[in-house]
């Protein structure tokens, strides 16, 4: 199992632009996290999914989206893209949406130009 | 209000040194506490967590609830123990994990 992976490994937009960020989680993980890590900060969660409904929230606003499929992969969508949303983000599985069993994935650096 | 401090970005020792990486933390609960470690070019990966009151890589970390920290120990360091690491908590069953902006741990030969 390569973990988790996610794509693109990196993007560049413009602002205003929509991007659309993937991952895929260890086989058998139901839960996807994902998170925002800003040059210089610890991560900041986003979003969880759990067997494709969300289970939490960060406080992020309405301009990120996300959502889980049945195979359990995961989409992190953001619009209408502010340069302050340039960072590497992060997904992680778990098999049961329990924190210590958290695997990371390499994350997709986003630079917003 | 939920939060992780890191007080020190970086710290320097030489091989052999002692380590102590300091965390604090503020929540408002019984908080599941984690050290996760990211070693150059590598993904985040958890290190250990106050629960398992494991011993990983010969670092330690001891819940002082009393002090709201969990310190991040190890008696001798080694060159390969150089990364960043950061402090993380989380409430019971649920992935969310507030982190701390991490500490840079450098050790010289």
């Amino acid at each position: 199992d390569a973990g988790v992976t996610q794509s693109p490994t990196h993007l560049i937009k413009t602002r205003g632009q929509h991007v659309t960020l993937r991952c895929s989680p260890i086989s058998g993980h139901k839960s996807v996290s994902w998170y925002q890590q800003v040059l210089g900060q610890g991560p900041q969660f986003i979003f969880q999914y759990y067997e494709k409904e969300e289970r939490g929230r960060g406080n992020f606003p309405d301009r990120f989206s996300a959502r889980q499929f049945p195979n359990y992969s995961s989409e992190l969508n953001v619009n209408a893209l502010l340069l302050g949303d340039s960072a590497l983000y992060l997904c992680a599985s778990s098999l049961t949406g329990v924190s210590y069993e958290q695997y990371f994935g390499p994350g997709t650096r986003l630079t917003v130009t | 209000a939920q939060r992780v401090t890191q007080p020190e970005k970086l710290l320097s020792v030489f091989k052999g040194a002692p380590v102590e990486l300091k965390c604090n933390y503020s929540y408002s609960g019984s908080p599941e506490l984690f050290w996760y470690v990211q070693y150059s070019r590598q993904r985040l990966q958890l290190l250990l967590r106050h629960i398992s009151r494991e011993s990983i890589k010969g670092f330690t970390a001891d819940l002082n609830k009393g002090e709201t920290s969990f310190h991040l120990k190890k008696p001798f360091a080694q060159e390969e123990d150089s990364a960043m690491y950061y402090c993380a908590l989380s409430g019971r069953n649920t992935d969310k994990l507030i982190f701390g902006t991490g500490t840079r741990l450098q050790v010289f030969p």
